[in-house]
């Protein structure tokens, strides 16, 4: 395993629930990402955490909101899904942004 | 921003036979290119990486080469088993040292290992 855990593994939801994604890494790192993998599409940079605090949105819509409460912890929450927000939720860390990023195993979404 | 394009989305060799995938960028800027092995189920795993100042790296059956001028990286699979099968994916990022780029990933290579 490389050290970086995601809950849950899969998740349905209606487009009007409310969900969170959990991440939690236990290397030590500085930094951690969230990634959308959708089919045949190239994974997306979606926010980045440096110290707990956010240094990056890829223009992401407002419906996915991220928080960082410390440098081991990262949430994802979901409200107002669309279906083509149905896709990998893959979260990762790194102990700096110069070095390799280890990825957890993702949460495969579907939105109804 | 950075734009990485990957060659061929899907690729079947023999087994035993050698592998080869491509990756082009854009950013001139960009100087740390990781490979990823992506198996069913799992999240992406780094197999190999390159800095811009080393023109070729090798770990046993893996290999990946660096042109900077031409702004392309290629990752090179020796000896094929069938544990090989997966989905690669190159990337690239600017060595900001304290940036905050995240990596710009290619589209993927699905490999296959015919037996």
């Amino acid at each position: 395993e490389t050290g970086v855990t995601q809950t849950p593994r899969h998740l349905v939801m209606g487009m009007t629930n409310k969900k969170s994604l959990k991440c939690e890494q236990h290397l030590g790192h500085n930094a951690m990402y969230w990634y959308k993998q959708s089919a045949k599409k190239p994974l997306e940079l979606m926010f980045v955490y440096n110290f707990k605090e956010q240094t990056e949105n890829n223009s992401v819509p407002s419906r996915f909101s991220p928080e960082c409460p410390n440098s081991s912890h990262l949430f994802l929450h979901l409200h107002t899904l669309q279906p083509e927000d149905s896709a990998l939720y893959l979260c990762a860390s790194s102990q700096d942004f110069a070095n390799e990023q280890f990825f957890g195993p993702g949460t495969r979404l579907t939105v109804l | 921003g950075e734009n990485v394009e990957q060659h061929p989305s899907t690729l079947s060799v023999q087994e035993g036979d050698s592998a080869v995938i491509k990756c082009t960028y854009s950013d001139s800027a960009s100087n740390y290119f990781p490979w990823y092995k992506q198996e069913l189920g799992k999240g992406p795993q780094l197999i190999i990486d390159i800095r811009s100042n080393v023109g070729e790296k090798k770990d046993q059956r893996i290999a990946v080469t660096l042109n900077k001028t031409a702004k392309h990286f290629s990752l090179h699979i020796t000896e094929t088993q069938p544990e090989d099968s997966a989905v690669y994916f190159c990337a690239g990022t600017p060595d900001s040292g304290g940036g905050a780029d995240g990596l710009t990933f290619g589209k993927g290579t699905h490999l296959i290992i015919q037996p």
